[in-house]
């Protein structure tokens, strides 16, 4: 049981470039979400999803696409980085409500991407 | 979109002292939820929050859901140098929804 898994840990762009931020999660939670996290700005919603074939916009969308194929992938599509996209991406990932003990009503974070636009 | 206000930005405390940090919000939660996290890793979850006045413990930390449902406070008891970390709180309106994040609170203990 791997929990959430992000690829790449670590990536630079140049500017214009495209590149997507893998994302996989191994618990069979119907509900994940990609955040980014920028210095002193906590952690802001960029999409999320409640199950397979369903996606919505969080509070940041803009430059960023989502798809949601299966249950256990939901891959972040950058389709030109800029340097505001530099930042610090996280998957997460929760059952839905009704399931499991109280800690499994919370969203499991991955470990992050650091992302850099230059 | 909607803001929570975290506070205080940053503690610097002496080991085995208690601490204590909040979350307000201009609109209303019916999920409050406290994160940890540590240098180079994602946030996570120390403790859930379902219902307004829920007041919920887990080890040394204690949780508040506050009853107009637009705040909560999170309580560390008796410090330990493994408390030091970014501290998060964190709203959700509907199961489905994503999370509503506050800016965080640095904690730093002092030997």
């Amino acid at each position: 049981n791997a929990g959430v898994t992000q690829t790449p840990k670590f990536q630079v762009l140049k500017t214009g470039q495209s590149m997507t931020l893998q994302c996989a999660q191994d618990m069979n939670h119907e509900y994940m979400s990609w955040y980014r996290q920028d210095p002193g700005m906590g952690l802001r919603l960029i999409h999320y999803s409640v199950g397979a074939g369903i996606t919505d916009q969080g509070e940041v969308p803009n430059g960023y696409n989502v798809s949601r194929s299966t249950t256990e992938d939901f891959p972040l599509r950058l389709l030109s980085a800029a340097p505001s996209q530099t930042s610090v991406y996280f998957c997460a990932s929760r059952p839905p409500p009704g399931t499991g003990g109280f800690l499994n009503y919370g969203y499991t974070f991955g470990s992050g991407t650091r992302l850099t636009v230059v | 979109g909607q803001q929570l206000n975290q506070s205080p930005q940053s503690m610097f405390i002496q080991e085995g002292e208690d601490v204590s940090m909040n979350c307000t919000s201009s609109s209303i939660f019916n999920t409050w939820l406290w994160y940890k996290q540590e240098p180079g890793e994602g946030p996570v979850l120390l403790i859930a929050l379902y219902k307004a006045g829920e007041l919920t413990s887990n080890g040394r930390l204690t949780a508040q859901f506050g009853i107009t449902r637009k705040d909560s406070f999170l309580n560390i008891s008796a410090s330990i140098p493994s408390d030091v970390g970014i501290y998060f709180c964190a709203g959700q309106l509907g199961g489905a929804d994503g999370l509503t994040f506050g800016k965080g609170t640095h904690l730093i203990i002092q030997p």
